[in-house]
């Protein structure tokens, strides 16, 4: 059974600071996504990585992939208030029949003035 | 349309009621899944269509649970006798492509959700 573990799941950072989070999963994985989730609000695509290596940034976010290390991390640089929100991981494992993606717990961001 | 519908928005259920859930997918898009969502946990798997076809509902989680999508658009996920443990934002999201083909991915575009509260 594939699990994906986040960490942290609680990160409270002061604006300006850079932080990284960290996503593990247990089996091959074809593809990861992240997600980004306001309160009370739907999942936003922020990320796809495909291939071992892959990075890739929009704005303040980058995304990595290591598919040896069965790792992706999720970079913040310079951190803004507006990004405040719950970011997840999700993955999809290589050979599932059909298309279920495994989410992790999710971490909750705080972005301090 | 140009997103992902659901509705209800939000739902109220007393205990032993049956709910409906719907979800009006991208125009055209094949495949659609439902997830569950408890609080402060991140979504899970709950049922796949590709058209009108369910490939895979090995993740509803009882006998309790139905979805369906009869024409390959609109989908309904049903919950007979809800349970207080039912309580659940259910996204619903929609993809352009078949999976399991070797296509490469497409991006998946979630709903808005039902929060789904059983009193």
């Amino acid at each position: 059974e594939l699990k994906v573990e986040q960490n942290p799941l609680f990160l409270s950072m002061q604006e300006g600071k850079n932080y990284t989070i960290y996503c593990n999963y247990s089996t091959t994985s074809d593809r990861l996504y992240w997600y980004r989730q306001d309160p009370g609000k739907s999942l936003e695509s922020l990320f796809v990585l495909l291939s071992n290596g892959a990075v890739k940034q929009e704005g303040r976010l980058m995304a990595s992939l290591d598919t040896k290390a069965r790792l992706s991390t999720l970079h913040i640089t310079a951190a803004v208030h507006d990004l405040s929100a719950t970011y997840f991981c999700a993955v999809h494992a290589r050979g599932t029949s059909g298309s279920r993606l495994t989410f992790g717990e999710g971490t909750q961001l705080t972005v301090n003035p | 349309g140009a997103g992902v519908s659901q509705s209800p928005r939000y739902k109220v259920a007393k205990r032993g009621q049956d709910v409906a859930l719907r979800c009006d997918p991208i125009s055209g898009h094949v495949s659609l899944f439902w997830y569950q969502q408890a609080l402060g946990q991140g979504p899970e798997f709950l049922t796949y269509f590709q058209n009108e076809a369910q490939l895979d509902k090995s993740g509803l989680p009882s006998d309790r649970f139905f979805a369906e999508r009869p024409e390959g658009s609109v989908s309904t996920l049903k919950i007979q006798r809800t349970q207080q443990e039912d309580s659940a934002v259910y996204l619903c999201a929609s993809s352009l492509r078949r999976w399991g083909t070797g296509s490469l991915s497409g991006g998946y575009t979630f709903g808005s959700g039902t929060r789904l509260t059983v009193v």
